[in-house]
């Protein structure tokens, strides 16, 4: 089955060592986004490729950067992870950027700083 | 600042129950998604509603739109213990989609 795969599922890091997500997708999307959510919040956007167009959200931190170096893969580098930077990370997927392209999540990373 | 915002918090029901819940939200919209998110899970997506419809069906999920009051709701019914999960409202779409603050879904047995 085509599908969004986060890798790992769990990540453990200390306060200020640099730390690496990865998202993988067998769908052929144009677009992928990266997510955080907080406990019991709404996911909240960081950033998108359009294929490998960068688009950063005003608000997203400089501790926050991504790569994308092919259609299929998406990376998120966490620099200088803080205390506030532990959350879930979700990656998602959208054929297009119409906005009635529905979008395709992993089931996430949730990544915990020591 | 989120779109979306939706009520109740929180909803806990007896299975085979109907499930209501509303989301509003603030600007002009072209569509409206619905998202269901199970418990240490990514969202999936579930409906989607344009700003010219009123009211869409998908098995047992009916969702109506007002924008006059810029507000939405999601019916499940006959609710089943598989449907315990938090259900997100988001507006905007593209390359832009901003999530409600999302309603926790308990169905209990």
């Amino acid at each position: 089955d085509a599908m969004v795969i986060q890798n790992p599922r769990y990540q453990v890091t200390q306060f200020g060592k640099p730390v690496t997500l990865s998202c993988s997708q067998t769908l052929n999307h144009n677009v992928m986004y990266w997510y955080q959510q907080k406990s019991s919040q709404a996911p909240k956007l960081l950033f998108h490729y359009y294929d490998k167009d960068f688009n950063n959200e005003a608000d997203t931190p400089d501790n926050f950067q991504s790569r994308r170096p092919n259609t299929s893969f998406c990376f998120l580098d966490i620099r200088s992870p803080g205390l506030g930077d532990a959350a879930m990370y979700l990656c998602a997927t959208s054929r297009d950027q119409a906005d009635w392209e529905p979008q395709h999540f992993g089931d996430g990373t949730r990544l915990s700083i020591l | 600042s989120q779109q979306g915002e939706e009520d109740p918090q929180a909803l806990s029901i007896q299975e085979g129950e109907n499930a209501t819940m509303n989301c509003s939200y603030k600007t002009s919209i072209n569509n409206l998604q619905w998202y269901r998110q199970n418990s240490g899970r990514g969202l999936v997506h579930l409906i989607l509603i344009r700003s010219n419809e009123r009211e869409k069906h998908s098995g047992r999920l009916r969702v109506t739109l007002d924008t006059s009051k810029k507000s939405s709701s999601l019916l499940i019914t006959a609710s089943r213990a598989a449907d315990t999960a938090s259900y997100f409202c988001a507006t905007g779409g593209g390359n832009k989609l901003t999530f409600g603050t999302g309603t926790q879904l308990k169905v209990e047995l």
